[in-house]
């Protein structure tokens, strides 16, 4: 089993609909997540980033974590087709020392948002 | 403030030859990541340095090594070049390398191997 699942997709939706973006894993030392977008041959640009169960938002996305069920998920309300990327989930433990340090990812989400 | 910069944007190379892969983090920033990313897939971790000493180190074969500067650049180097090697090769940047400290990722230097 994969430290992260992510499922690849690829997702379509139309504007302006809800977008549900979903990790899990299965290591419970990762304490820290975040999500990333990716456009097409760039590099990863952070968008959320939390370390406690529950909700937090920003703008139009929402990041959720339930560290009982090892499940992460990242919401898009009102999505625009500037949304239109590959989803990055990150994931990183609490303890110092080797192994620390990297960011586990998953496979990532590729959503297209169709006008 | 200048991101996360990376040289070069694109490179092609043959089996068997050496790429060196550079990367400038934003200023201020002491710690850089190495991550590879093969098409289809997420990033998969390398290298972390911090203040120009290694502090992580993942699941590749030693053709694969990197060094930080005092300026804290860096450069990959990656020997004796296998197909498999083709990838985009992000760097990421960070204050420090607590757990808090966010990681911003540059454009990436595409490698081909051919």
């Amino acid at each position: 089993q994969k430290e992260v699942e992510q499922d690849p997709g690829p997702l379509s939706v139309p504007e302006g609909a809800i977008v549900s973006l979903n990790c899990t894993y299965s290591n419970s030392a990762f304490q820290y997540f975040m999500w990333y977008r990716q456009y097409s041959r760039k590099g990863p640009e952070l968008l959320m980033y939390t370390y406690s169960s529950g909700n937090k938002e920003d703008g139009r996305f929402t990041a959720q974590v339930d560290k009982s069920s090892k499940y992460i998920s990242l919401f898009i309300r009102d999505s625009q087709p500037s949304d239109s990327a590959t989803y990055l989930c990150a994931l990183r433990p609490a303890y110092s020392g080797a192994g620390s340090y990297q960011l586990t990812f998953g496979k990532g989400t590729k959503l297209s948002v169709i006008p | 403030d200048a991101g996360v910069t990376q040289s070069p944007t694109h490179l092609i190379k043959t089996r068997g030859q050496q790429v060196t892969l550079r990367c400038s983090p934003i200023s201020g920033h002491k710690s850089v990541s190495w991550y590879q990313q093969v098409l289809g897939q997420g990033p998969q971790f390398i290298f972390q340095y911090y203040e120009k000493e290694e502090r992580g180190r993942g699941n590749f074969p030693d053709r694969f090594s990197a060094r930080q500067f005092p300026n804290y650049s860096s450069e990959l180097n990656v020997n004796a070049l296998l197909l498999g090697d083709s990838a985009l090769y992000l760097c990421a940047s960070s204050w420090g390398q607590g757990a808090t400290d966010t990681q911003y990722f540059g454009p990436g230097t595409r490698l081909t191997v051919l």
